[in-house]
């Protein structure tokens, strides 16, 4: 079946500093790609998605890109902002109406 | 702004006493989700309606049913609360199914309290 591997957290990082979070999938067919961003005591938002290979999604300077030969949807930031502490799930979908979820990289951005 | 909404915020029930969830949306979208998600993890999907049509997932307990009465609203029904159940339950909605890169737009959640 579908699953999402993502990298292991908590990650800590100060201001202005580079933010890789590490996404791979397995799916059978094209699946599309996104991630969510849960802030503390919030629902999920959707931060970006990508629908192709090698679609690039990118949204509030957060970015990553649909790799099918690697299988992978890595996320980046370039310069991170103590707003940016949240907590990060890589999801996939495919032609039905679940969303598979990473389990969530906690990253907390240090002033 | 068009959004999903859910009430309360915040529930505190009592072991083994029934309880409702509420969650409403404005976009107007065909499917309506609802998650668990337990501190710490990912959200689990419960199960979805589609227009009035309900769809089950496998693992979903018994105890926990759902209504969704008009577009606009839907209802998560916990008959019989335990402790395990105390979670953050998160309502969704989506146009039409997820395949083509259809988006899923969350409420805020409900956080549930089982004493």
């Amino acid at each position: 079946g579908d699953s999402v591997t993502q990298m292991e957290g908590p990650v800590t990082l100060s201001e202005e500093a580079f933010l890789t979070i590490n996404c791979t999938y397995t799916a059978t067919g094209y699946p599309s790609l996104f991630w969510y961003v849960q802030y503390p005591g919030e629902g999920l938002q959707l931060l970006l998605k990508a629908t192709k290979a090698d679609d690039k999604g990118s949204n509030k300077g957060f970015e990553a890109t649909y790799r099918k030969e690697t299988t992978s949807f890595h996320l980046e930031k370039g310069s991170v902002q103590v707003s940016d502490s949240a907590v990060y799930f890589c999801a996939l979908s495919s032609n039905d109406y679940k969303l598979s979820f990473g389990a969530g990289t906690t990253v907390t951005v240090r002033a | 702004d068009a959004m999903v909404i859910q009430n309360p915020r915040y529930q505190v029930t009592q072991f083994g006493k029934p309880v409702t969830l509420s969650c409403s949306q404005t976009l107007n979208h065909n499917v309506m989700y609802w998650y668990q998600q337990k501190s710490s993890q990912a959200p689990k999907l419960l199960f979805h309606y589609y227009d009035k049509d309900f769809n089950n997932e496998a693992d979903t307990p018994d105890n926990f049913q759902s209504r969704r009465p008009n577009t606009s609203f839907c209802f998560l029904d916990i008959r019989s609360p335990g402790l395990g159940d105390a979670a953050m339950y998160l309502c969704a909605t989506s146009q039409d199914d997820l395949g083509a890169g259809e988006t899923q737009y969350f409420g805020p959640g409900t956080r549930l309290l089982v004493l």
